[in-house]
C-alpha cells in the first residue's frame, strides 16, 4: 500500500532562516504529490503539487519542493521564512487503486518560526 | 467564489445522539470526500462518491454512514457517536475520478466532541 512519511514532527526556526520539510513516499507506477498547508483553526490549503513535467515545482507564499524519483522524496523548501508560515504542513500522494481515488497524508510537520 | 462549505464548524454532543455533518461545494464536481484527522494520525478517508448515488468505505468508515443524492451534497452521518469520533472532520471534492490535475478542495473543517 502507498505510503507517505514526514520525516520531523516538528521543526521550529527562526525567522528569515531557511526550512526544508521531508517527505518520503513509497513508490508507485504513478505519482501525484502534494504539500497542504494547515494555519491555526483553519482549514486545508493546496500549497503545490507535482502532477507531472518539471521536478522543481513551486507554489504560494515562496514555497517549493522537488520530486526526486530515485530517491522517493517531495521535500518543501522556503529560502526564508515568515512569523505567518507559523502552521501544520501535510504532504499527501494521490492513489487510485480499482475502483476507488484517495489522498493518503503523512503525518504532518509542525512548523514554528520564532522571532 | 469556488468553495467546499461545511456545516457546523463546530459541535459538541453526546454519545448516542444522531447527528448530521452537511458538506456542499459549489464547483459542479463529481468527487467528494470525508476524512477525519487526529494527533499524529495525520488525515484518514471516511467514505468518497465518485458521482451521485456511487458512494464507498474508504480507510476508517466505522460507525459513519454517507449518501450522495445531488452532486453537490455529501452529507456524513454518525447514528450513534462514541467517544472515540471526537475528531476533526474535513470535506474534500474533485472534479473527478481518475482526472490526471485532480485537486482535492478542502472545506474548512467541523471539530466534533463526543461526551
Amino acid at each position: 500500500a502507498q505510503s507517505v512519511t514526514q520525516l520531523d514532527s516538528q521543526v521550529p526556526v527562526f525567522e528569515e532562516a531557511p526550512v526544508e520539510l521531508r517527505c518520503n513516499y513509497s513508490s508507485s507506477v504513478s505519482v501525484y504529490l502534494f504539500w497542504y498547508v494547515q494555519y491555526p483553526n483553519q482549514g486545508l490549503q493546496l500549497l503545490l503539487k507535482y502532477l507531472s513535467g518539471s521536478t522543481l515545482v513551486k507554489g504560494i507564499n515562496g514555497f517549493e519542493a522537488e520530486f526526486n524519483k530515485s530517491q522517493t522524496s517531495f521535500h518543501l523548501r522556503k529560502p526564508s521564512v515568515h512569523i505567518s508560515d507559523t502552521a501544520e504542513y501535510f504532504c499527501a500522494v494521490r492513489v487510485t487503486q480499482g475502483g476507488s481515488e484517495k489522498l493518503v497524508f503523512g503525518k504532518g510537520t509542525k512548523l514554528t518560526v520564532n522571532p | 467564489e469556488a468553495q467546499v462549505t461545511q456545516n457546523p464548524r463546530y459541535l459538541i454532543t453526546v454519545t448516542g445522539k444522531k447527528l448530521t455533518v452537511t458538506c456542499s461545494q459549489n464547483m459542479n464536481h463529481e468527487y467528494m470526500s470525508w476524512y477525519r484527522q487526529d494527533p499524529g494520525l495525520g488525515l484518514r478517508q471516511i467514505y468518497y462518491s465518485m458521482n451521485v448515488e456511487v458512494t464507498d468505505k474508504g480507510d476508517v468508515p466505522e460507525g459513519y454512514k454517507v449518501s450522495r443524492k445531488e452532486k453537490r451534497n455529501f452529507p456524513l452521518i454518525l447514528e450513534s457517536p462514541s467517544p472515540n469520533q471526537t475528531s476533526l472532520y474535513f470535506c474534500a471534492s474533485s472534479l473527478g475520478y481518475r482526472r490526471a490535475k485532480n485537486i482535492q478542495y478542502f472545506g474548512a473543517g467541523t471539530r466534533l466532541s463526543v461526551l
